[in-house]
């Protein structure tokens, strides 16, 4: 089955660095990622659409300065927080789609990394 | 109003019994149904798609009532394992999902 990649699946940094996540589809082609964040005992929140080769989309109140988003390859996107803050603490998920296929839409997710800024 | 919204319970149930969560949705344009199941600090699975016929998955039961804008997912003989966090995920804009906050269900023996 479809198998999605996330390292790390955690890290503390210090305030005011940046961190870089990734997102790696193993065994399929994704020319749309998603990247969303889950604060404590709150819902997935969509932060933008990762598309292969082009900018991503952010959503609303999303700082894309803030956070990069690269989606350089079919199989490879990369969330980096800048200049991090302990508010931006959370849980990061990628999400990779392999398109429609037998009646289902494919959305798999990664395993999530959380982030932690001290 | 919430693009998705659910009951976040918790829901505690004695094992074997059943157990109905419910969610509604905002964009009456939704395509695309799904009940998720996340475990405590990790991500979100798929449990099953919801169409419009309604479908069962062993001891799983989705349906949709699109004139109403909800989706209900029913549990039977709930097992300690069900205990988890459900998630209802209605597609946007046909590619992007768009999560509730999720009911939790604590089963207990």
């Amino acid at each position: 089955g479809a198998v999605v990649s996330q390292h790390p699946s955690r890290v503390i940094c210090k305030s005011g660095t940046s961190v870089k996540i990734e997102c790696r589809s193993l065994d399929f082609q994704a020319t749309t990622m998603f990247w969303y964040r889950q604060f404590p005992k709150q819902s997935l929140m969509l932060m933008a659409t990762s598309n292969e080769g082009s900018k991503a989309t952010y959503e609303q109140g999303v700082e894309k300065d803030k956070f990069l988003i690269n989606h350089a390859s079919l199989t490879l996107s990369t969330l980096t927080v800048t200049s991090a803050h302990p508010e931006d603490s959370s849980f990061y998920i990628c999400s990779a789609d392999r398109g429609y296929k037998d009646g289902d839409y494919g959305y798999t997710f990664g395993s999530g990394t959380r982030l932690t800024v001290v | 109003r919430k693009e998705v919204e659910q009951d976040p319970g918790p829901f505690n149930v004695p094992e074997g019994a059943t157990v109905a969560f419910n969610c509604t949705y905002s964009n009456s344009a939704s395509q695309s149904f799904f009940w998720y199941r996340q475990d405590c600090r990790k991500e979100p699975k798929l449990l099953m798609s919801v169409y419009s016929s309604g479908n069962e998955d062993g001891r799983f039961t989705a349906q949709l009532n699109r004139a109403s804008q909800y989706i209900s997912l029913l549990i039977r003989d709930s097992k300690l394992s069900d205990s988890a966090t459900y998630l209802c995920v209605v597609n946007k804009d046909t590619d992007k999902l768009i999560f509730g906050t999720g009911t939790r269900l604590q089963v207990f023996p």
